[in-house]
């Protein structure tokens, strides 16, 4: 069973700061990996799709990168703003299944 | 707005009562999952359908747990006899392509469940 883990489960940074979110996973043989946003009380927004094929994927402030063989993937975020606050949780499609398997999250606080 | 949509937003239920969550995918998405949220934790897959075909409920935790989508569209999560550990936020996610990786999944607001 793929099993996702994220780290930190918590991080505090002062506004400005560039940061980076870790995720791992235990079997290479996925399809994609995706980073959502999770604000308190709301559902998941999609931050970034990283193919098996890509090694990284850029959306303005943020980029995301893939290392299958090392089953590990990255979330930098650059120049850190309060309104950045909130829960990033990284998801794998493996080839054996038909769900997401995702971390537990990394909840970040940014502070102004 | 296009995004997927669910019903109720929050529910409370006394323990052994029956609930219903409802669905609403984007238009034309093929795939629909439901997945569940415990406090603190990341979503855990229950199950999922391509078009009105239930094609994997092995995520569902019990035979209280039934989904169904019959014409491919709106979905239904229903939740017979209520339990305090059923108290969760219950996501609804759907994509665009047939049951491959390839496919983001856009999620919705989420319905969350209390069972006192």
């Amino acid at each position: 069973k793929q099993e996702v883990t994220q780290i930190p489960a918590a991080l505090s940074v002062p506004e400005g700061e560039n940061l980076v979110l870790n995720c791992s996973f235990t079997d290479s043989a996925i399809y994609n990996l995706q980073w959502f946003r999770q604000d308190p009380g709301k559902g998941l927004t999609s931050l970034l799709l990283i193919q098996s094929s890509q090694r990284e994927q850029t959306s303005g402030r943020l980029n995301a990168s893939l290392d299958k063989s090392s089953g590990r993937s990255t979330l930098y975020i650059a120049a850190s703003q309060p309104g950045d606050s909130a829960t990033y949780l990284c998801a794998v499609f493996s080839n054996s299944g038909y769900a997401l398997n995702f971390g537990k999250g990394t909840s970040l606080l940014v502070t102004p | 707005g296009a995004g997927v949509s669910q019903s109720p937003r929050y529910k409370v239920a006394k323990r052994g009562q029956d609930v219903a969550l409802r669905c609403d995918p984007i238009s034309g998405h093929v795939s629909l999952f439901w997945y569940q949220q415990a406090l603190g934790q990341g979503p855990e897959f229950l199950t999922y359908f391509q078009n009105e075909a239930q094609l994997d409920k092995s995520g569902l935790p019990s035979d209280r747990f039934f989904a169904e989508r019959p014409e491919g569209s709106v979905s239904t999560l229903k939740i017979q006899r209520t339990q305090q550990e059923d108290s969760a936020v219950y996501l609804c996610a759907s994509s665009l392509a047939s049951g491959t990786g390839s496919a983001e999944q856009y999620f919705g607001p989420g319905t969350r469940l209390t069972v006192t």
